[in-house]
């Protein structure tokens, strides 16, 4: 059974830092790219990064690029988003997700449970 | 960015049919394949993907789910809609980064 757990969310001041893991199960993690997606409260999805499964092409969305990092450990199982620069505008339900592989084309096939992330003084 | 745009919420009666819309700026066709997927969520729970490809069905969804549509008009039907069929909706492509949702339309019991 394909599991993503994520964790390392909380409450952080505006300008601070966090960092989010994301463990993978059930399924051979370096063979696939993985991404986070955010939902702010009581709003709709957002793309936040991807990342390849060899980590050779990485993406970002103009939001947060320059301020968040992802990155993965494919011998640890895990992927990660490291949060710098924090701003009220972060605040959201962070969810990592798998691409699907079946197909021509990048889709989620799998999503985590998600952790929330609050951005405030 | 690829702009998606769906209607806010939807009305609909159990075993009804409802056709839930995704308009996007640009085509996201290519080569005959689209780069269109729906997803399901529901209050408290991570997104479930339902059709990729604009209309294959993900592993595990009813029959009863169904896509359509190419370019820039597609559209997911559920019929006939049960009562655990009551979530909010979102479309999503894949053809350019970023990647980008559509707003989600809310079904919600007539």
């Amino acid at each position: 059974e394909v599991q993503l757990v994520e964790s390392g969310g909380g409450l952080v001041q505006p300008g601070r830092s966090l960092k989010l893991s994301c463990l993978a199960s059930g399924f051979t993690f370096s063979n696939y790219g993985m991404n986070w997606i955010r939902q702010a409260p009581g709003k709709g999805l957002e793309w936040v990064a991807s990342i390849s499964s060899s980590s050779s092409y990485i993406y970002y969305a103009d939001t947060v690029k320059g301020r968040f990092t992802i990155s993965r450990d494919n011998a640890k199982n895990t992927l990660y988003l490291q949060m710098t620069s924090l701003r009220s505008e972060d605040t959201a339900l962070y969810y990592c997700a798998r691409h699907g592989n079946y197909g021509y084309t990048p889709y989620f096939d799998y999503w985590g449970q998600g952790v929330m992330v609050t951005v405030s003084s | 960015d690829i702009v998606l745009t769906q209607s806010p919420a939807l009305a609909v009666s159990l075993e009804q049919r409802a056709t839930i819309s995704c308009k996007t700026s640009q085509n996201v066709d290519n080569y005959g394949i689209s780069y269109m997927h729906w997803y399901q969520q529901k209050p408290g729970q991570q997104p479930k993907l339902l059709i990729y490809e604009g209309s294959n069905l993900a592993s595990g969804i009813p029959a009863r789910f169904s896509g359509s549509g190419s370019g820039t008009d597609f559209t997911l039907t559920i019929d006939p809609v049960e009562a655990d069929d009551i979530a909010t909706y979102y479309c999503q492509q894949s053809k350019d980064y970023p990647r980008t949702f559509g707003g989600g339309t809310k079904l919600e019991l007539k």
